[in-house]
């Protein structure tokens, strides 16, 4: 069966140190792999997916980059972190050419 | 184009009652419509999923309807029970790639 890991759990950054959030796929191909961002009260926002190994489309402009190094390796990461980038983060996958994401368990980031 | 706009934004329902979150949307391509159900401090879980070809998909206590003219569909969860306290998220793709979610719905079931 398919899982998907996301760490960590939780992280607590000051403002102006770099960030590194990994997740992984196992149990699939070629997934399409997807980070989110959810704020305190808002919805989902997509950030950056991907369909193949380097292959990186940005939604949203901003302060974060996303690389997948491997085909089931998608990191979200950050030279200098923002307080606007307090959050909760969140990887997804799906199969390709399907619909239906699958959400790892997200990560809470607060930058103080 | 691109919103989905989500009511209400917090729902308080007594055991056993039913509850009713809807969405509307504006950009007619969308042709698939996801609920997820999200626990606090976990990930979003797919819950239900309607297609625009049929009015009313049906699975357990969850039930979607959907109004193709007047684009709106909407999620009923009858006999509700405590457990069901989470939110909820609407959603819409035209593409098997990039999902817009409404900004959620805070559910709480009274015991």
């Amino acid at each position: 069966s398919q899982t998907i890991h996301q760490w960590p759990a939780t992280l607590v950054q000051p403002v102006g140190s770099p960030l590194s959030l990994e997740c992984t796929v196992e149990g699939t191909s070629n997934p399409n792999l997807y980070w989110y961002r959810q704020a305190a009260g808002r919805g989902l926002q997509l950030l950056f997916y991907s369909v193949g190994i380097g292959q990186i489309s940005s939604e949203v402009p901003q302060n974060l980059s996303a690389s997948r190094p491997q085909d089931r390796q998608f990191i979200l990461s950050s030279k200098k972190l923002l307080l606007s980038d307090s959050g909760f983060y969140l990887c997804a996958w799906s199969v390709r050419g399907a619909r239906g994401y699958t959400f790892g368990s997200g990560t809470r980031l607060t930058v103080v | 184009q691109q919103q989905v706009k989500q009511s209400p934004q917090s729902l308080i329902v007594q055991k056993g009652g039913i509850s009713i979150i809807n969405c509307a949307y504006e950009n007619t391509a969308f042709d698939y419509f996801p609920w997820y159900q999200q626990f606090p401090g976990k990930g979003p879980a797919l819950l239900i999923a309607i297609r625009p070809d049929v009015s009313e998909k049906k699975e357990g206590r969850f039930t979607i309807s959907f109004n193709k003219s007047a684009k709106q569909f909407s999620l009923h969860i009858m006999d509700s029970q405590p457990g069901d306290s989470a939110t909820y998220f609407c959603a819409a793709s035209s593409g098997t790639y990039k999902y817009i979610f409404g900004t959620g719905t805070r559910l709480k079931v009274l015991a």
